[in-house]
């Protein structure tokens, strides 16, 4: 267990709607990553968040958005659904501090769009 | 900008068998390298670490050594059992850079 808890696990949608996926960091870790991992794409970073503010930017498409609340919990938002947004999403959290970078991963948010 | 480059896969093995997994990295600065492991169904985990030159991270009896003049770091292990089938990632993470990079992960098969 990493600490990191991600809800929901399983998610099916359809095309045009919203979704909202919740990600909470480990106790103590300030930062927070979130990953889409598709079978053709890999693993690829989407954005970053550091004690609540927008630290860093991947490759993540203007339907979607992220933020990061006070109690460090973030949520990943993402809209105008189509067929190929279906992949996993993961959050990470870190130190990012004193130079610890390694990331502790959730377990991951299943999408599927129909 | 900074890249990791992994072996393709899959690679499949017999149990008992000597695994290395290649990785090699680009970076702008002086990184800290990393494994992840991934098993099916699951989050990443991290695996081993290492933060500068020559320092060997371990566990589970996975090995991988931080070598700056090749700009390497490959993952071994000795005698790979039946649970060791996942997919593995190489990783790197700069000071100087927020984001960190993964390689496209390389999947490890073995039979019994």
């Amino acid at each position: 267990d990493s600490g990191v808890t991600q809800t929901p696990k399983h998610l099916i949608t359809a095309t045009g709607q919203r979704v909202t996926l919740r990600c909470s960091p480990r106790s103590g870790d300030l930062s927070v990553y979130w990953y889409q991992q598709s079978l053709d794409q890999g693993l690829q970073f989407l954005i970053q968040y550091y004690n609540g503010e927008e630290r860093a930017k991947g490759n993540i498409l203007e339907r979607f958005s992220a933020q990061q609340f006070p109690d460090l919990h973030s949520e990943l938002n993402l809209s105008s659904l189509e067929l190929g947004d279906s992949a996993l999403y993961f959050c990470a959290s870190s130190v990012d501090a004193g130079g610890s970078y390694e990331q502790y991963f959730g377990p991951g948010t299943r999408l599927t769009v129909t | 900008g900074n890249s990791v480059t992994q072996m393709e896969g899959p690679v499949t093995l017999s149990e008992e068998a000597f695994l290395t997994i290649n990785c090699t990295y680009t970076a702008t600065g002086y990184p800290s390298l990393f494994w992840y492991v991934q098993y099916p169904g699951e989050g990443l985990q991290l695996l081993l670490k290492a933060t500068k030159a020559d320092d060997k991270g371990s566990n589970k009896g996975f090995e991988a050594t931080y070598r700056k003049e090749t700009t390497s770091f490959h993952l071994e292990k000795g005698s790979v059992q039946v649970s060791d089938s996942a997919v593995y990632f190489c990783a790197l993470r700069t000071g100087g850079s927020y984001i960190p990079t993964f390689g496209r992960g390389t999947s490890l098969i073995v039979h019994p």
